[in-house]
This record gives structure tokens, sequence and C-alpha cells, in this order.
């Protein structure tokens, strides 16, 4: 399987500011992705990111409140931008990948855990 | 509308006994499942996958069961373990590639 790291792995922000959440992946993979778990509820994704390309954000979800960046195969970032209180949330990166030659399968970050005070 | 549902929100089992936690989707797009574990402050962990051309898939003490005609599928533990105590999600995706859509997550509690 894959090897995610993400960072931060929780921070507490305040309201208006901005938060740039890191994705590091061990092997170089084309899709990557962003998810979003807010308390309670299942994971929604915010948008995918493939290298070379811009993300394509899901409903909801809108660049200018959360820029993605993909410089390369390994590594993506996050912006939750003029963070609020609704922000509060788990966000995790995950990364499509085949192993053992089971079909294409999503692999997660352990999250970065954000509130917003 | 949800796509996935996981229909009960959270399960009690005695250890060694089987568990099973249901999903039920409405999409008859999707074709490719899987099942993933979440503990708390952790990222989900994938435990098992099922394409739509299987009707079961097993590995380990983890068995998934398909149903395409009723769009429904099941993931069975046996035998249950404490370790096991956890948030299960169900996803399916329409094809390879694309991107999952998570149902809700069944609480698993395996009680000693």
């Amino acid at each position: 399987s894959a090897v995610i790291s993400q960072k931060p792995s929780r921070d507490i922000c305040q309201r208006g500011t901005s938060l740039t959440i890191q994705c590091q992946v061990d092997s170089q993979v084309t899709m990557m992705f962003w998810y979003r778990q807010q308390p309670g509820q299942s994971l929604t994704l915010i948008a995918t990111a493939n290298q070379g390309s811009e993300a394509t954000y899901e409903s909801g979800f809108v660049i200018d409140k959360f820029p993605i960046s993909r410089p390369n195969l390994t590594f993506s970032t996050l912006t939750v931008s003029n963070m609020s209180p609704e922000d509060s949330s788990i966000y995790l990166c995950s990364v499509e990948y085949q192993d053992r030659g089971e079909l294409n399968t999503q692999y997660f970050g352990p999250g970065t855990r954000l509130t917003v005070l | 509308d949800q796509q996935v549902k996981q229909n009960s929100p959270s399960l009690s089992v005695q250890e060694g006994r089987i568990s099973i936690l249901n999903c039920d989707y409405t999409n008859s797009m999707f074709d490719y499942f899987l099942w993933y574990k979440k503990y708390p402050a952790e990222g989900p962990t994938f435990l098992i996958s099922i394409s739509s051309i299987k009707d079961k898939n097993e590995d380990g003490r983890f068995t998934v069961f398909l149903n395409k005609s009723a769009k429904h599928l099941s993931l069975h533990i046996v035998p249950s373990q404490p370790g096991d105590s956890a948030v299960y999600f169900c996803a399916a995706s329409v094809s390879y590639g694309q991107n999952f859509v998570f149902g809700p997550g069944t609480r698993l509690s395996v009680l000693p």
C-alpha cells in the first residue's frame, strides 16, 4: 500500500485566517484526492488533484476557498482560506493506488484535525 | 439524495461471534465497492474490495458479499475481535479511477 503523511496533524486557528495542509506520498501516484469529514458525518470529497492539471472541485466547493497545489506526483497541498468555525473538520488526503494486483484502491492519510475558533 | 446508505449507525457484537455490516446503494451504475475501517484520530484504512463481476470476496476474517439485483452489499467479520471495534465505511464508484461515494458509516463495538 501507499504510505501517506500529512502535516499538520492538528491545528487550532482563528476565524479569517488560512491554513495549508501538506500531503506527502511515498510513491508516485496520478490521482490524489482531498476529503473532509465533519463531526459525526461521513467523508465528503472536496476535489481531485491530478499532476499537471487544475484540480477538479465537487459541488459546493470552490477554488477560492480551497486552493490546491499538485506540483509533482508525490505531493499536494490543500489550503483552507478565510476560515470560519464551520470549516472545523478532519481533512484527509487520499491517493489511488494499485496494490498486489488488486484493482485500484484509495488509501488515506492520517488526517488533519482543524478547529476554527 | 444519499447514494450509499448504511442504515445501522451502530452495532454491538460479542467477541468471537460474527459481525455483519450492511450497505445499500441507489446508483445502478456503481460497479466497484470498498470497505474501510476507521479508528478515532486516524485516516480510514482499506479493508477489502469487490467488483461487480463477483458476488463474494474473502480476505482472512473479512468477507464481502455483493447482491447487484438488490443493490446491497455486506461485510462479514468472523470471528469478531475487540480490535475490530471501529467505524466501518462502505464506498462505491462507477468505474475504476473515479472518485468514491462514501456511506455514513457504522460504528462496530466488539465486546469482550
